[in-house]
């Protein structure tokens, strides 16, 4: 079975600051995507950033980019210049393998943006 | 729409009743999912669809729990006898045909049993 593994339940950062958010993953094949998405309190799932497992280089989109280290199984989200927006949950997914469509989520980190 | 629809909002049961939860994808998108995601938790995969065929249903809980998609669009996640377990938010979402695409989802429906 896969796993997705969220190992900071709270995070606090300071404006303007960056901030990274780690994810590590459990998988004995060569072929899924991982993605982050955001989940503000009012609950929507908001996708931000995808990487491929056989993307050379690491993902980034505006403020986000994604840290891959395929050899360590970790794919940590970085997000830059933080802003009070950010505070939210932001949740950790891989597409399972050879099978894009089923998707497993980790168990979230909550962000604290700090004015 | 431009989006993921999901209705009711809010669903408030009373415990042994039976709930129908709709589901609106966006146009075009092949494949369908529902997700259970209790309360300070991460979406707990529960079926998916690809048209109106539903090609995994591992994650359903109990046979209380039934989804259709009959003509490959909007889909029905129905779960009988309601228990107060079944309480959480049920996501929906749908998927463009590619690795790389991500899962778009609605905003969810808040289902309480009391």
């Amino acid at each position: 079975a896969q796993k997705i593994t969220q190992t900071q339940p709270g995070m606090f950062v300071q404006e303007k600051e960056a901030v990274t958010l780690d994810c590590t993953y459990d998988t004995s094949d060569q072929s899924y995507g991982l993605f982050w998405y955001k989940q503000p309190s009012s609950g929507e799932m908001i996708f931000l950033i995808y990487q491929g497992s056989y993307d050379e280089q690491n993902a980034t989109e505006g403020r986000y980019s994604l840290n891959f280290q395929k050899a360590r199984k970790s794919a940590n989200l970085v997000i830059s210049a933080s802003q009070l927006g950010d505070s939210a949950m932001y949740f950790c997914a891989m597409s399972a393998p050879y099978n894009f469509n089923k998707f497993y989520f980790g168990s979230g980190t909550k962000l604290n943006v700090k004015p | 729409g431009a989006g993921v629809s999901q209705s009711p909002r809010y669903k408030v049961a009373k415990r042994g009743q039976d709930v129908a939860l709709r589901c609106d994808p966006i146009s075009g998108h092949v494949s369908l999912f529902w997700y259970q995601q209790a309360l300070g938790q991460g979406p707990e995969f529960l079926t998916y669809f690809q048209n109106e065929a539903q090609l995994d249903k591992s994650g359903l809980p109990s046979d209380r729990f039934f989804a259709e998609r009959p003509e490959g669009s909007v889909s029905t996640l129905k779960i009988q006898r309601t228990q107060q377990e079944d309480s959480a938010v049920y996501l929906c979402a749908s998927r463009d045909q590619g690795a790389s695409q991500p899962q778009h989802f609605g905003d969810g429906t808040r289902l309480s049993i009391l």
